[in-house]
């Protein structure tokens, strides 16, 4: 099975930086992989899709980007409001694995 | 409005059954395939299971292959997870999960737009 890794497992950044997490696929998924933010106690939220497709209605400070085994999700300006875990999954094929997620805080 | 509410959790013992069932409104069940994922409290995301629209494919993950089956009623808009053989690591909330518009096809493999607030399942003795 293929696996998903994400970098770092947990950041924290200045209200208004320039974020990035990585997710590395362990072989080539072509463009399929999405991005959900979780905040705390909170359910899932669909973000980007198809590797660098915005979501209807997520602020336009994220952004995604990659192809084959290396991709990002980039927040351009960090808001107070994306205090959050992040996670990649992967749905080429099953299994529809997740990477272990990202945890974002505010320093 | 677009809704998907999961019930049917609960606490069992080890090797005692559940069934999970996940109640689609505000949108055409049958357009869509859906998967359960679930996540242990403070842990990531584990996908579970996904069926495609009509229930002609399907998938598990290995961790619960051979002991949980999934299923849906299009009929009654309602999607299950009848589990099996439970262990105490099959505890976790377990989350209903709607694939995208377009997702009416073969494959049962897709990324979630919709979720719901999901059903707490605990195995202990």
């Amino acid at each position: 099975d293929i696996q998903m890794t994400q970098s770092p497992s947990s950041l924290s950044a200045s209200i208004g930086d320039r974020v990035t997490i990585t997710c590395r696929a362990s072989q080539g998924i072509s463009n399929y992989l999405a991005w959900y933010q979780q905040k705390p106690g909170k359910v899932p939220k669909l973000l980007i899709y198809a590797a660098s497709t915005l979501q209807s209605g997520v602020p336009s400070r994220f952004s995604g980007s990659g192809s084959g085994t290396d991709f990002t999700l980039t927040i351009s300006s960090l808001q107070p409001e994306d205090v959050a875990t992040y996670y990649c999954q992967k749905y080429n094929s099953a299994p529809l694995t997740f990477g272990g997620g990202t945890k974002v805080e505010i320093k | 409005e677009v809704q998907l509410v999961e019930s049917g959790g609960g606490v069992v013992r080890p090797g005692e059954s559940l069934r999970l069932s996940c109640a689609a409104s505000g949108f055409t069940f049958d357009d869509y395939a859906m998967s359960w994922v679930r996540q242990v409290p403070g842990k990531g995301l584990e996908w579970v299971s996904g069926i495609n629209w009509n229930g002609g494919s399907l998938g598990y993950a290995d961790s619960v292959k051979g002991r949980f089956t999934i299923s849906r009623d299009n009929a009654k808009n309602s999607l299950y997870l009848q589990m099996n053989s439970l262990r105490a690591e099959d505890t976790a909330l377990y989350y209903c999960a709607r694939g995208p518009v377009g997702s009416r096809s073969f494959y049962y493999f897709y990324y979630m737009d919709v979720w719901g607030r999901g059903t707490t399942v605990t195995v202990s003795s």
